[in-house]
């Protein structure tokens, strides 16, 4: 079956730092990876997406790449606010497939 | 642009009560999915609904159903509340690329977008 697997948290960073959080799926044939966003206390918001190998995803400074030949999907910002304080989820659907099967969640803290 | 509407934002029951959840879809979306979140956890699947017929069954339980509407809205009734129902429910809606179903052709839907979610708290 479908499954996604994301780097561990909590991270907590300083302003200005670098963030990455890897992703990682498995899932046959070519699904669209998704990062969501949940901001505390609010409902799930689609921060970016890829639909095809080496499609970059981008939004807000953040951005991931569609990495078929190490099943990845990393999700990258070079410079963090506090604002982007918030929960993230790696998902992915594959084709003829409704649902969305998301990773664990990766909780970023982003310290002024 | 018009969001994906949930109601009510919050409920609390007793248990083994029933609740009703509404979801409306955002304009033109014909499909509806709806996912339980539990404390600290992912969402996970529950059910969803392409042009008001059930599509896909995940992990819901049999004390739980939905269905969509002509007008698209869905609602999922949930009965016989027990403690561990205690979570945020989100709908989503989306728009299956739908040129070539029916045809026997792979299609893929499209993105997902979500509503604010339902807070439900079973006491």
């Amino acid at each position: 079956g479908n499954s996604v697997t994301q780097m561990e948290g909590p991270v907590t960073l300083s302003e200005e730092a670098f963030l990455t959080i890897n992703c990682t799926y498995t899932a046959t044939g070519y699904p669209s990876l998704f990062w969501y966003v949940q901001y505390p206390g609010e409902g799930l918001q689609l921060l970016l997406k890829a639909t095809k190998a080496d499609d970059k995803g981008s939004n807000k400074g953040f951005e991931a790449t569609y990495r078929k030949e190490t099943t990845s999907f990393h999700l990258e910002k070079g410079s963090v606010q506090v604002s982007d304080s918030a929960v993230y989820f790696c998902a992915l659907t594959r084709i003829n497939d409704y649902k969305l099967s998301f990773g664990a969640g990766t909780t970023v803290t982003v310290r002024a | 642009a018009a969001g994906v509407i949930q109601s009510p934002r919050h409920l609390i029951k007793e248990k083994r009560e029933t609740a009703t959840l509404k979801c409306y879809p955002i304009p033109r979306h014909d499909t509806v999915y709806w996912y339980q979140q539990g404390p600290g956890q992912d969402p996970q699947f529950l059910i969803s609904f392409y042009e008001k017929m059930q599509s896909d069954k995940g992990s819901i339980p049999d004390r739980f159903s939905a269905q969509q509407f002509s007008d698209y809205h869905s609602e999922l009734n949930m009965s016989s509340l027990e403690l561990g129902d205690s979570a945020l429910y989100f709908c989503a809606s989306s728009l299956v690329r739908s040129r070539d179903r029916g045809k026997g052709q792979p299609y893929h839907t499209d993105t997902q977008y979500f509503g604010p979610g339902t807070r439900l708290t079973v006491l």
